[in-house]
Formats: structure tokens, C-alpha cells, sequence
């Protein structure tokens, strides 16, 4: 079975640039989250979706930043502009309903970095 | 809130010694209980869960109880490789949020 799938895997660009990372969540899952990971930090909840509905986005740090969930099997998280304090590891997990207690299934991250 | 209080790391063992990474949480109600690791490179993998008091997770030799009395669910395995080297992750969905709470992280490194 395809996991979560997010791309691109790396991303090296220049502050102020738009970057834009994707991702396509386990068929069928209805729960959609992005997280950020940096050593200061650890992981962070940026946001999630519940049937491409945004649910809690408060993790979001900044108006810069953006999710959308145009349909079941993709999402955007969009940083624009830029700033090298972004880079970190992004990632989408995705998970299904039912029981709360069903786990994530996260991708492999898209590495950022901002020059 | 909910939290999660993971073990200092890094931690550095030798193979084939014992492994214990202590989890302490805070939760209001009755929260299901994970360890997820994240090998170099990649995505956080689940490695094994509780969902109530006293259930115990097992997976890859790892194994976890969940004690409510104590609030934790201690990592261990008995005899460590150096393919477990990793970073571990506890972390707690509480209550009706569908909102992963993870610890820190604890960087394990095992030597040959």
C-alpha cells in the first residue's frame, strides 16, 4: 500500500521566495495534519483537516503560512515570503475516523531550507 | 493542556544491553498512548500503542505498559541492535482531540 506520499523531498530557495510543499494522504484517510520539526522546537501541529475541512489551525505560526485541502487526496502548506526561520522538516500524516485512537501515518518530510 | 515528559536524551548503549526510555504524561480523561521512532531520513513510524490502563503494546521486541497510577508508558527492550538507532517519540491523543501531544524526543544510538 502507498504510505503518505509528500514532495518535494528537499527544498534549498532564497528568502522571500514562495515555497509550496504537497502532499497526498493514504487513500481512504480522512484526517489530514502538517507538522514542522526543528531541533529548537521538536515536532509541532501546524494544522489539520477533517474531510478537507481546516479543523485547528493555532499551530500555524504566522499569516505567511497556508494550508488548503482542494480535495481528498491532496494538500498544499504554503509559506510566502519566506524567511530562513522556516527551514525546518515538514511533515504530512495522515490517519482515519472512527476510533480516535487510530494512529498517524506520516511521509518522509520535505527537508526546507531558506538562504 | 495535555503534555508528554519524555526522557533526556541522547542516550548510547552497546549491543545486546537493556533499553528503558521513561514516558511520564498529563492528560485529562483517558488518553491512548504511543511510541513512534523516526529513523535518519524519514518520516515518524508508529512502533506500538495502549489504549487503556494496564494494556501493553508490543512490537520489534519493544514493549510499553501503560500505567495510569504512574502516568507513564516507559520504553523497553531487552537486548538493543544497532539497527534500533533511532529517535523515539511518546505521544498521547487525550479526550475527544484528534491532536497528537509528542514528547521531545530521545536520540538512541547503539555501537557494535
Amino acid at each position: 500500500d502507498a504510505g503518505v506520499i509528500q514532495s518535494p523531498r528537499h527544498e534549498v530557495t532564497e528568502m522571500g521566495q514562495e515555497v509550496t510543499l504537497r502532499c497526498k494522504p493514504i487513500s481512504g484517510h480522512d484526517y489530514l495534519f502538517w507538522y514542522r520539526q526543528t531541533m529548537m522546537r521538536g515536532l509541532e501541529l501546524l494544522i489539520y483537516f477533517n474531510n478537507n475541512v481546516p479543523i485547528d489551525d493555532s499551530g500555524m505560526p504566522e499569516d505567511r503560512f497556508s494550508a488548503k485541502m482542494p480535495n481528498a487526496s491532496f494538500s498544499t502548506l504554503k509559506i510566502q515570503p519566506s524567511e530562513p526561520r522556516d527551514s525546518a522538516v515538514y511533515f504530512c500524516a495522515s490517519s482515519t475516523s472512527g476510533s480516535f485512537n487510530q494512529p498517524q501515518h506520516f511521509g518522509d518530510g520535505t527537508r526546507l531550507s531558506i538562504l | 493542556g495535555d503534555s508528554v515528559t519524555q526522557m533526556e536524551g541522547p542516550v548510547t548503549l552497546s549491543e545486546e544491553a537493556f533499553l528503558t526510555i521513561n514516558c511520564t504524561y498529563t492528560a485529562t480523561g483517558y488518553p491512548s498512548l504511543f511510541w513512534y521512532v523516526q529513523y535518519p531520513g524519514e518520516g515518524l513510524q508508529l512502533l506500538l500503542k495502549a489504549t487503556k490502563a494496564d494494556d501493553k503494546g508490543s512490537n520489534k521486541g519493544f514493549e510499553a505498559t501503560y500505567r495510569k497510577e504512574t502516568t507513564s508508558f516507559h520504553l523497553e527492550k531487552g537486548s538493543v541492535q544497532v539497527s534500533d538507532s533511532a529517535v523515539y517519540f511518546c505521544a498521547l491523543i487525550g479526550g475527544s482531540a484528534r491532536q497528537l501531544t509528542f514528547g521531545s524526543g530521545t536520540q538512541l544510538t547503539v555501537l557494535p
